[in-house]
């Protein structure tokens, strides 16, 4: 079965620091993992995704994800954080693309 | 053009009656999610439908039924509605062939019961 441990449901940084969401997972088979963001009022939409190609994974808005197998873990980070990407983060694992589980969600805050 | 579309936006009903959300995606894709999200902001999936097939069904109760008449569309009724059936109610929807497991959600449908 698959499941997904998210650290710390909520995270506050201030701006321009490093963001480092933490994620763990837990898998029978080689996953699919992915990152959503979900803004105020709005539907969840695709950060970054691990497909089993580069390890370290670039996705939109400056974020990236490195898998590692050895750790179970698909941590999020970003060298500088903006205002605007205060939201809640989802992970999410997906054992053959057809069911995704998701995390129970990091929400967070930028400090000015 | 909204990919992923869902009305109505916000829902406001008293306890026992019946109301429905629709869905519609334009992406092309064969599969389709209803999510539940609740006050805590966790997801958990209630079900899923592959080319009108239902595929997934998630220990949800049977006062909820879904209803693809196609592909791009998937329903779901809600009779005799409970207050914890408050909650915002996504749909999504990926390619079974690109077998990546991508997910497109829809904006939501929020869902209050008095």
């Amino acid at each position: 079965a698959q499941s997904v441990t998210q650290l710390g449901s909520h995270v506050s940084v201030s701006e321009g620091a490093l963001v480092l969401l933490r994620c763990n997972y837990s898998s029978s088979v080689p996953p699919y993992l992915f990152w959503y963001v979900q803004y105020p009022n709005q539907g969840l939409q695709l950060l970054l995704k691990y497909t089993s190609a580069a390890t370290l994974v670039k996705g939109i808005n400056g974020f990236e994800a490195e898998f590692k197998k050895s750790e179970t873990s698909f941590h999020l980070t970003k060298p500088s954080a903006h205002m605007s990407d205060a939201a809640e983060y989802f992970c999410a694992v997906s054992e053959n693309a057809g069911k995704s589980t998701f995390g129970d969600g990091t929400t967070l805050t930028v400090k000015p | 053009d909204t990919a992923v579309s869902q009305t109505p936006k916000y829902l406001v009903t008293q306890m026992g009656n019946d109301k429905s959300i629709k869905c519609e995606q334009n992406l092309g894709h064969d599969t389709m999610y209803w999510y539940k999200q609740d006050s805590k902001k966790f997801l958990k999936i209630m079900f899923s439908y592959n080319n009108k097939e239902l595929i997934i069904n998630e220990t949800v109760p049977n006062r909820f039924s879904p209803k693809s008449p196609d592909k791009a569309h998937l329903n779901l009724h809600i009779n005799s509605l409970e207050l914890g059936d408050s909650a915002v109610y996504f749909c999504a929807s990926r390619s079974s062939g690109r077998n990546t497991g991508e997910l497109f959600f829809g904006e939501g449908s929020r869902l209050t019961v008095l």
